[in-house]
């Protein structure tokens, strides 16, 4: 069975420009949470899907990203336009059920915004 | 608020040592989980542990144990006899329990970067 995949691997942009993270969770999980790690600091909660719809958006830094999950299944997350403080490393996770289950991560996606 | 504290930033040790990585955590919830995941240096995040709040009997798997006290509030991870491949970024991690529509999202420290020397 694939894990939580993650695309790009990496990014490097400009500040100003735009950048789409995407996600694809494991199969079957309804459940899709992205998380931020800026350099040497903890993983920060940015948002959790069910199926299509936002759960719990409390996380996100301000009205320059916007997530999204059409259909339920993969998701894209959209920094725009990208300022320096959003370098990092973004993970996206899934899971089956949100009581308590482990969530599966992906590899991440490290963005530099220079 | 739900807090995790992990103070140490690194610990550096050689080979076949035991070492314990520190977990303090802060919740008002009664329900809660507590993780451990580990980072290697390739990047992914590795689920190793998940203990709800109402077990507090420790867990060993293999070189890995975990002791989860409520009275201190911990929920510390020994690995014994260490090897090269354990070193990483070891995360712990809370979360709420998820009924009635609340989110399970973790709750992170800061994570110990641990090095494993030959």
């Amino acid at each position: 069975e694939a894990g939580v995949t993650q695309f790009p691997s990496h990014s490097v942009i400009e500040k100003g420009q735009t950048v789409t993270l995407r996600c694809d969770p494991i199969s079957g999980h309804d459940n899709l949470y992205w998380y931020r790690r800026v350099m040497g600091k903890e993983i920060k909660f940015l948002l959790h899907f069910v199926k299509e719809s936002k759960q719990d958006e409390s996380g996100m830094p301000n009205n320059r990203f916007l997530a999204e999950r059409t259909g339920g299944t993969y998701s894209t997350l959209k920094v725009q336009p990208a300022e320096l403080e959003d370098s990092g490393v973004y993970f996206c996770a899934s899971s089956q059920d949100p009581q308590g289950n482990e969530q599966f991560f992906g590899p991440g996606t490290r963005l530099t915004v220079l | 608020a739900q807090k995790v504290t992990q103070a140490q930033t690194e610990i550096s040790v050689v080979e076949k040592e035991d070492v314990t990585l520190d977990c303090v955590y802060e919740t008002r919830d009664t329900t809660y989980y507590l993780f451990w995941y580990k980072q290697p240096p390739s990047g992914e995040l590795v689920f190793l542990i998940r203990r709800n709040s109402f077990d507090e009997q420790n867990e060993i798997s293999g070189r890995y144990s975990w002791n989860f006290q409520k009275s201190t509030s911990s929920f510390n991870f020994t690995i014994t006899a260490s090897q090269v491949v354990d070193s990483a970024v070891y995360f712990c991690a809370l979360s709420e329990a998820g009924y009635g529509g609340a989110t399970n999202k973790l709750i992170f420290g800061t994570g110990t970067l641990l090095a494993v020397q030959p």
